[in-house]
């Protein structure tokens, strides 16, 4: 049993490059997320998605699209990456309805942009 | 939602001893509260979690306690031991099913040998 699966782990891009986050969960569960994790600044939420087919905006979605491919499967992506966008992104999921169970979190993609 | 902060950034603990991690959240309608443990170079993990209408909740060496009063809650771990070396995340629901989860900065635990 696998739980959250990220990839790539680690990633170096260029300034105004395009990146595709992968995350798959192998829980069946509903709800999905991807937050941030910057230094000093805990987790911030980019996109969430309540149910295969839906997606909505967290805290910080600017500079970020995502689709929810299926229920098992969220992906983020980075259309023109800018330095400002390096950070650890994780993708979580949880049983039911956004925000009332715990979440099991990947362990991060380490992306950095020049 | 509104924010949730911690007390202290970091905390030293001898082994052995217990350890207790404060958080303030400043939301009187959160309902629901989550402590994760990050080890370094991984997701956070989830300990344990209590809804507002419990005042205190044990789990396997942790309780958290919530005190909706002057809204805080705390994470105590008994007997601390060297694989709890972790930064503590202490979370909240604003009050809502659609409320999204927010979390604090995070408080470090160092071992002491």
């Amino acid at each position: 049993n696998a739980g959250v699966t990220q990839t790539p782990k680690f990633q170096v891009l260029k300034t105004g490059q395009s990146m595709t986050l992968q995350c798959a969960q192998d829980m069946n569960h509903n709800s999905m997320y991807w937050y941030r994790q910057d230094p000093g600044m805990g987790l911030r939420l980019i996109y969430y998605s309540a149910s295969e087919g839906t997606t909505d905006k967290g805290e910080v979605p600017n500079g970020y699209n995502v689709s929810r491919l299926n229920k098992r499967e969220f992906s983020l992506r980075l259309e023109s990456a800018a330095p400002s966008q390096t950070s650890v992104y994780f993708c979580a999921s949880s049983w039911g309805a956004v925000g009332n169970q715990p979440q099991h979190f990947g362990d991060g993609t380490r992306l950095s942009i020049l | 939602g509104e924010s949730v902060g911690l007390h202290l950034p970091t905390l030293s603990v001898q082994e052995g001893d217990n350890s207790i991690i404060n958080c303030a959240y400043s939301n009187s309608a959160s309902d629901y509260f989550i402590w994760y443990k990050q080890e370094s170079g991984k997701g956070p993990q989830f300990i344990i979690d209590i809804r507002s209408n419990m005042d205190k909740r044990q789990g396997q060496r942790v309780t958290v306690l919530l005190n909706k009063t002057v809204k805080h809650l705390s994470l105590q771990i008994a007997a601390t031991q060297p694989g709890d070396s972790a930064v503590y995340f202490c979370a909240d629901r604003g009050g809502s099913r659609d409320d999204k989860i927010i979390f604090g900065k995070g408080t470090r635990l160092h071992i002491l040998p």
